[in-house]
C-alpha cells in the first residue's frame, strides 16, 4: 500500500481556517486521495476524496498538487466540533479494494 | 437512512473464552469490513466481506475470523482470547465499489478481555 505521511498535531484558532498536509510521494495513477476523521469515541467519519481535481464538500475542500504527491484538506471554518483524529488515506481505485490503510493521522486541537 | 450498527457496545471477557460480534450494514451496502483500534498500534484492516465472500484480509491470526448473511449482516468471531485482544472493534459498510467508494463506520464494540 502507498503511504501517506502527515503531520502529528495540529492547533487552530476557533473560526478561522485550517490547512492539513498530507505528503504521498509514491501514489499510483489509479489511488484516490481520501480523508477520514475520528471524532472522541466515535468510529472515523468519511470527510472527502478526490483522484486528479480540487474537490469541495459540505464539510471541507480537498487541493491536490498538480503531480499529485501532496494534497491539503482544508477546513474553511474550524469549530469546536472539528476537534479531531484526521487521517489521510490512499485507495487504489480497483474495484474489490476496499481496505483503509490508517496511519497514525492528525491530532487537531481547536483553541476557542 | 440508518447509518450502521454494532452490537454489543461493550463487552468484558476473560482469557480463553471466545466471543462474536455483529455488525448490520446500511441498508443496500454489500461489503462489510472489519477493523482492530488499540493505542499502541491503531486502526488495522482485518477483513473484508462482500457478498458472502471473504474477499481481503488483513495480517491477523486465525482466531479472528468472520462471515457475512444474505441480507449483508456480519459478524466476526475470536477465539481463545488474549489480553491483547482487547479494542474497539469497528465495522464499515460500503457499496464494494473500490477506490472512488465512502466507508461509513458503525460506533464500534469495546472489547475488554481481562
Amino acid at each position: 500500500d502507498a503511504k501517506t505521511t502527515q503531520p502529528n498535531s495540529m492547533e487552530s484558532n476557533e473560526e478561522e481556517p485550517v490547512h492539513l498536509p498530507c505528503n504521498h510521494s509514491t501514489i499510483s495513477g489509479t489511488d484516490y486521495i481520501h480523508w477520514y476523521r475520528q471524532l472522541p469515541s466515535q468510529g472515523p467519519e468519511y470527510v472527502i476524496h478526490g483522484l486528479t481535481s480540487n474537490v469541495n464538500n459540505r464539510m471541507a475542500s480537498l487541493a491536490i498538487a498538480e503531480d499529485r504527491k501532496s494534497s491539503t484538506l482544508i477546513l474553511h471554518r474550524a469549530t469546536l466540533r472539528d476537534a479531531a483524529v484526521y487521517y489521510c488515506i490512499l485507495r487504489d481505485g480497483d474495484f474489490g479494494n476496499e481496505k483503509l490503510t490508517f496511519g497514525t493521522g492528525t491530532r487537531l486541537t481547536i483553541i476557542p | 437512512k440508518a447509518g450502521v450498527t454494532q452490537t454489543p457496545r461493550y463487552l468484558i471477557k476473560t482469557r480463553g473464552q471466545q466471543v462474536t460480534l455483529s455488525c448490520s450494514p446500511i441498508s443496500g451496502h454489500r461489503s462489510v469490513s472489519w477493523y482492530q483500534q488499540t493505542p499502541g498500534q491503531g486502526l488495522q484492516f482485518l477483513f473484508e466481506y462482500f457478498s458472502e465472500t471473504q474477499r481481503n484480509k488483513g495480517n491477523f491470526p486465525g482466531r479472528f475470523s468472520g462471515r457475512q448473511f444474505s441480507n449483508s449482516r456480519s459478524e466476526m468471531n475470536v477465539s481463545t482470547l488474549e489480553l491483547g485482544d482487547s479494542a474497539l472493534y469497528l465495522c464499515a459498510s460500503s457499496t464494494g465499489a473500490g477506490g472512488s467508494d465512502t466507508q461509513y463506520f458503525g460506533p464500534g464494540t469495546r472489547l475488554t478481555v481481562l
